[in-house]
């Protein structure tokens, strides 16, 4: 069973970088054919898609969000990153990491990691 | 960009049935995936490919697809169903993942 868990800092600066991590576990991240995917969730609303990627470096991103974000793997240590930039309030959210079946639909979530952006 | 509309909220008495609608243009075409969301805690795919199950998912959860509107169909509604429901589809127009607004699903 799969399992997946976010890291990274709670609190950002604004106009600073947003840098989250997922580790994956109970599976080799490089095979199964799945893509790995990062959500979020401001505080009392709905779920907002950000980006995945292929283990092979192929990304989608959200073109909403397409500027400031970049997603990376390292699949020698089994993890996934999201770098966002320029970051203010709106950016604010639980950030979720997850696993995309390869036909989008997200069957394995980490409990989620929650990003404040204040000075 | 795709859009996808849901009720805010859904209210059922235990033992009926919850039907959650999600409305999209010719979502038919594509393949809705469903997910409940407890609070405090991180979705869970309850229904994908429409109306397919993950193992371990109740029965009494179901979907369709047809013409302009999805739906999530939750039989015998009990109180630990209390949650909100998201769907979502892949928009191939643009290549990314888009999630309707949520349902609250009031027990």
């Amino acid at each position: 069973q799969v399992q997946l868990q976010e890291s990274g800092p709670g609190l950002v600066q604004p106009s600073q970088t947003l840098s989250l991590t997922c580790t994956v576990s109970g599976g080799s991240i490089n095979s199964g054919g799945y893509f790995w995917s990062w959500i979020r969730q401001p505080a009392g609303r709905g779920l907002e898609w950000i980006g995945r990627i292929y283990p092979s470096g192929i990304t989608n991103y959200n073109p909403s969000l397409k500027s400031r974000v970049t997603i990376s793997i390292d699949t020698s240590k089994n993890q996934f990153s999201l770098k966002l930039t320029s970051v203010n309030a709106a950016d604010t959210a639980v950030y979720y990491c997850a696993r995309d079946g390869g036909f989008s639909y997200l069957d394995s979530w980490g409990q989620g990691s929650l990003v404040s952006v204040s000075s | 960009s795709y859009v996808l509309t849901q009720p805010p909220s859904v209210s059922v008495a235990p033992g009926q049935t919850a039907r959650i609608t999600c409305e999209g243009d010719n979502i038919e075409t594509k393949a809705v995936h469903w997910y409940q969301q407890k609070p405090g805690q991180a979705p869970v795919l309850v229904v994908y490919d429409d109306s397919d199950r993950p193992s371990g998912i109740p029965e009494r959860f179901s979907g369709s697809n047809s013409g302009n509107t999805a739906t999530l169909t939750i039989s015998r509604v009990e109180a630990g169903d209390e949650a909100d429901y998201y769907c979502q589809v892949w928009d191939s127009s643009t290549d990314h993942v888009v999630f309707g607004g949520g349902t609250n699903l009031t027990v």
